[in-house]
């Protein structure tokens, strides 16, 4: 089955610096890889996401990349705000297992 | 419009006795999904239902789990059995189509005692 591996687990940065997070997959069947910010007690919320047609998608300061051939894909805040300091996750799925698989997470804090 | 909403928030139990989960999806959405997240790790896939049926249940860790969705829109989670390990935030999430984006509920807290 699919495995998803992210890196780093922690990532501290000042206020306005940019963060990267990085994700790997095993499955080459998977086309659909979305990401979700988790506050501490909350539900997972959907911030962006790619799918295997496309190589980048922006919006706004978040922007994911995704690397078909190396199998890998990242996530990208720039100008990061205090606001922005929450676990991260992505994910993987593909069109014959619609379930995703996550990551272990990235806790990022924002320091001001 | 409202989001997926899961009952009760949180369900504290004692070992071996049986619980059930409820979970509301988004109105019309067709695809419904559980996960179980532990603390520090991400969300673990449980079962896949699109309309009632039961599309993909591989992610149940044993018999003791069973998920059901009869009209094709509210789901219950339920546990026999219930045992510690079994304590986790327990996730449902729902999608508009079969390729579509998941969104979550708050989840439910379960602690087994």
């Amino acid at each position: 089955g699919e495995n998803v591996e992210q890196h780093p687990s922690t990532l501290s940065v000042q206020e306005g610096d940019s963060a990267v997070i990085k994700c790997t997959y095993s499955d080459s069947a998977s086309n659909y890889f979305p990401w979700y910010k988790q506050e501490l007690g909350k539900r997972p919320q959907l911030i962006i996401d790619i799918r295997s047609n496309v190589g980048e998608k922006k919006d706004q300061r978040i922007a994911v990349t995704l690397n078909k051939t190396a199998k890998h894909f990242s996530l990208h805040i720039t100008e990061t705000q205090p606001e922005d300091s929450a676990v991260y996750f992505c994910a993987a799925s593909n069109a014959g297992r619609r379930a995703l698989t996550f990551g272990s997470g990235t806790r990022l804090q924002v320091q001001p | 419009g409202a989001g997926v909403s899961q009952t009760p928030s949180n369900k504290v139990t004692e070992k071996g006795k049986y619980v059930e989960l409820r979970c509301d999806p988004i109105s019309g959405h067709t695809a419904l999904y559980w996960y179980r997240q532990s603390l520090g790790q991400g969300p673990e896939f449980l079962i896949y239902f699109q309309g009632t049926g039961a599309a993909d249940d591989s992610g149940l860790p044993n018999d003791r789990f069973f998920a059901v969705r009869p009209e094709g829109s509210v789901s219950t989670l339920k546990i026999q059995r219930t045992e510690r390990g079994d304590s986790a935030v327990y996730l449902c999430a729902s999608s508009p189509t079969l390729k579509g984006e998941q969104y979550f509920g708050p989840g439910t807290r379960l602690t087994v005692t």
